[in-house]
């Protein structure tokens, strides 16, 4: 069973923040929280990926409750691009990766 | 970055031949390689991972007489559907993670399987 809950589907202005929310109540301490995005007919592609602390790269930011419980993925300025289904994942090093239903995410013009 | 080349993009074929899908990493090794699943509208679904050199280990449900895998370099992972029939019809995905480095997964761009 996925070790993560999320929102069915969320909506979202372009141009404007976007707060994808992650439950993971289960989490063990080797477990690296992992967010990967999918477009239809595609395969998931990487987005970010945090431990304790909260991440930065040039796609999104990654905040990370101080329990660890629970996480966000923030997308500063959501374009059309962005409309995709997110998928907050737990993985320990290589070890098998089971996802959950994910997050549909759809981006209004 | 890290790229993994999955191949083919789709595959149409008669019900009872078998098709070869083939996952590569282009860039780095990867001793481990996970096969997914994909109906439309619902989630990826493990299936079984691939150990480079060794058995792979298929997921409760999964038959591993029907979808063979072998992992036979570091670079190559590949999966048979074998007497494949319209239920088989799916859109199938490989990942890889770097040996020793990353956690990061890496996917192919996916398959689509459609069995007349």
């Amino acid at each position: 069973d996925a070790k993560t809950t999320q929102p069915n589907s969320m909506e979202s202005n372009e141009e404007e923040p976007v707060h994808l929310p992650c439950n993971h109540s289960t989490i063990s301490g080797t477990d690296y929280i992992h967010w990967y995005r999918q477009l239809p007919s595609q395969g998931p592609e990487y987005v970010i990926h945090g431990l304790t602390s909260n991440v930065n790269n040039r796609m999104a930011s990654l905040a990370i409750a101080e329990d660890r419980k629970s996480s966000t993925l923030i997308l500063h300025r959501a374009t059309l691009r962005d409309a995709a289904v997110y998928y907050c994942i737990l993985n320990t090093g290589g070890f098998k990766t089971i996802f959950g239903a994910g997050t549909r995410l759809f981006v209004k013009a | 970055g890290a790229v993994v080349s999955q191949h083919p993009s789709w595959v149409i074929c008669k019900s009872g031949t078998s098709v070869k899908i083939e996952c590569r990493s282009l860039d780095f090794q990867a001793t481990t390689m996970f096969w997914y699943r994909q109906f439309p509208k619902q989630s990826l679904m493990l299936m079984a991972t691939s150990n480079e050199g060794s058995k792979a280990t298929y997921e409760q449900g999964v038959e591993k007489d029907k979808f063979l895998i072998n992992h036979a370099s570091l670079t190559l992972s590949t999966l048979t559907v074998t007497s494949a029939h319209p239920e088989d019809s799916s859109f199938y995905i490989c990942s890889a993670s770097e040996t020793g480095g990353s956690e990061k997964l890496f996917f192919g761009s996916g398959t689509q399987l459609s069995v007349l």
